[in-house]
């Protein structure tokens, strides 16, 4: 079946650092990828479209500058929390879905729980 | 505008009693559903999805979830509960006439099973 792999899956740091998540479909190419975030026993907030070669599509209320995305690949996005702060403590889920098909489920990986300080 | 709903924030059953966790949903074109689960510190895991044709659809672990257009639900349903299920269970909706766009889901339903 269709694997997405996310890294890290913990990170700890200071305030004011920059962080960069990874997201990888592993056995398909993906067009678009998904950012979500997670509060405790929340529904998943989605924060932006991400597409290969392409601007993100940020929701509305999500810093684009804050949260930057990057999707140079067809199987590689990654979110940078810049300048990160404890406010951004949070579990950060992506998700791809092969090619544009809108019946096919979205893939998601592990999460990264990011912490910070 | 696409938006899912489910009620209750937790379900409680004894294990091999019948489950259901309900999911209504609202879309303007086309409805495409989908369940997810949810393990502590982990991500989604695809259940089972209805597109079109038969109204009860069967998926992964024994849970099945039935489509009912007039009443705009799609509920999950197991026939007997296992210890093991317990977990937050998501529904959620796309429009089928918009590819591309992400799954919009609802706020999750945390399913707990005692033995």
């Amino acid at each position: 079946g269709a694997v997405v792999s996310q890294h890290p899956s913990r990170v700890i740091c200071k305030s004011g650092t920059s962080v960069k998540i990874e997201c990888r479909s592993l056995d398909f190419q993906a067009t678009t990828m998904f950012w979500y975030r997670q509060f405790p026993k929340k529904s998943l907030m989605l924060m932006a479209t991400s597409n290969e070669g392409s601007k993100a599509t940020y929701e509305q209320g999500v810093e684009k500058d804050k949260f930057l995305i990057n999707h140079a690949s067809l199987t590689l996005s990654t979110l940078t929390v810049t300048s990160a702060h404890p406010e951004d403590s949070s579990f950060y889920i992506c998700s791809a879905t092969p090619g544009r098909v809108s019946n096919q489920p979205q893939h998601f990986g592990d999460g990264t729980r990011l912490s910070i300080l | 505008a696409q938006s899912v709903a489910q009620p209750e924030d937790q379900v409680n059953v004894a294990e091999g009693n019948p489950l259901t966790v309900k999911c209504t949903y609202s879309v303007s074109g086309n409805p495409y559903l989908f369940w997810y689960v949810q393990y502590p510190n982990r991500g989604l895991q695809f259940l089972l999805k209805y597109i079109t044709g038969d109204n009860l659809v069967k998926g992964s672990y024994g849970f099945e979830a039935e489509f009912n257009k007039s009443q705009t639900s799609f509920h999950l349903k197991k026939p007997s509960a296992l210890v093991s299920d317990s977990a937050l269970y998501f529904c959620a909706v796309r429009d089928g006439n918009q590819a591309g766009t992400a799954l919009i889901f609802g706020k999750g339903t945390t399913l707990s099973v005692s033995s």
